[in-house]
Parts: C-alpha cells; structure tokens; sequence
C-alpha cells in the first residue's frame, strides 16, 4: 500500500491565482481529511469528509473547497489565493473500529502565496 | 468552546523517562490522538484513547482521565531520535480533531 499520497510536494502561487491540491488514499478508508499547519503551529481542519459524495466544514474553511466523489480521492480547491494561504497541507485519512482508531498522514503540500 | 493545553517546550536526558501533559476543555469530546511530528515531516500516529486508563504500545504509554480533562503521553528509555514535537489532539463530536500546538522535545545524550 502506498497509504497516503499528496501532489504537488511544494508549490509557488500569485495571489488570486487558483489551484488544487490532490489527495489520494489506497487504504480503502472512510474518513478523509485536510489539515493547515502554520510554522510553529498545530494542525487546523479545514474541511473533512466521512464518505464518498460527503463533506464538511472544519476549524478554517474560508477560501477552501473540496469535494469527495470516490472513497479514495479528496482534492482540496483554492480559488483565490491570499497571502494568509501560505502553509503547510496535509489530508490524512483513518479508520475506526469499536474503540480503536488510527490515522495516517499524507506527507504534505508545502504551498508559499505570493 | 475549545482549549487544549500541552507545555510548548521540554527537555531530557537519553535513556530517561518524560511525560507530556495535555489538558483540554471542550464540547462533545470523544476520544484523544497523540502524534509525534519530526520538523519537516508528516505528524505520525502514536496513539489513540477513548476510555480511562493507560495504554502501553512499547515505550510509549498514553494515559486519559475524561473527568479530569486530562491526558498524558509517557515515553519510557528515551533516544535522541525521539526528539521531535508531539502533538495532542482531541476529537470532537463524530470526526472533527482539534489540536493543541504541540510540545517541542528535545532529547540530548
């Protein structure tokens, strides 16, 4: 299994530009997630999703979209980037049985708005 | 509301042992991650509490008192490859994770 993988591992934006930022899990799981990490910071939800064709907002969803049509793909959508854009990415996705749960991470997007 | 609490910065001693605190306040708490985040890297899995109790997983043991609003992650026989953040993180309701910032720990020989 590849687990999680994230493209692009690092991009350079001009404001208001748009992008996307893909998300790719081959572990069969339900949940799927996407985090911002600012430095020095912890992670921050953005928006998450508990199956295909489901989704919704996290802590920080302004400027964000995504959309959830197969179990294995979350993209996340930037349509206008600002400055306050600039972080780190990164989606994850887990599963749960019973009181055990375990989440894995994607290696992030590392993505700078100027 | 929400707050999660852990010490911003900690250091120990190769071979000793440290614990990490956590502490939170929050609505709809059902369960408690643990995460260790080298700089530059993925945050990765360590553990997961949803009961009371403590849990061992070699020399890391994570440990919840849901009516203390209180959680802590042990690390036992330390290395300096164990030097990294490690971040608490409190799931809220069905999916939602809220993070505190994370506890910089710095393990020296």
């Amino acid at each position: 299994n590849a687990g999680v993988t994230q493209t692009p591992k690092f991009r350079i934006l001009k404001i208001g530009q748009s992008m996307t930022l893909q998300c790719t899990q081959d572990m069969n799981h339900n949940y799927m997630y996407w985090y911002r990490q600012d430095p020095g910071m912890g992670l921050k939800l953005i928006y998450y999703s508990v199956g295909a064709g489901i989704t919704d907002k996290g802590e920080v969803p302004n400027g964000y979209n995504v959309s959830r049509s197969t179990t294995e793909d979350f993209p996340l959508r930037l349509e206008l980037a600002a400055p306050s854009q600039t972080s780190v990415y990164f989606c994850a996705s887990s599963y749960e049985t019973g009181t055990q749960e375990t989440q894995y991470f994607g290696p992030g997007t590392r993505l700078l708005v100027l | 509301g929400q707050n999660i609490d852990q010490p911003t910065e900690m250091t120990a001693t190769e071979g000793a042992i440290v614990q990490i605190n956590c502490t939170y306040q929050t609505s709809g708490f059902n369960g408690l991650f643990w995460y260790q985040q080298h700089a530059g890297e993925a945050p990765t899995f360590l553990s997961y509490n949803v009961l009371d109790g403590l849990e061992e997983k070699g020399r890391f043991s994570s440990f919840l008192s849901r009516s203390k609003g209180y959680s802590y992650l042990l690390l036992k026989e330390l290395q300096m490859k164990d030097s990294a953040s490690y971040l608490c993180a409190v799931k809220q309701g069905f999916q939602k994770l809220v993070f505190g910032t994370g506890t910089r720990l710095l393990v020296s020989p």
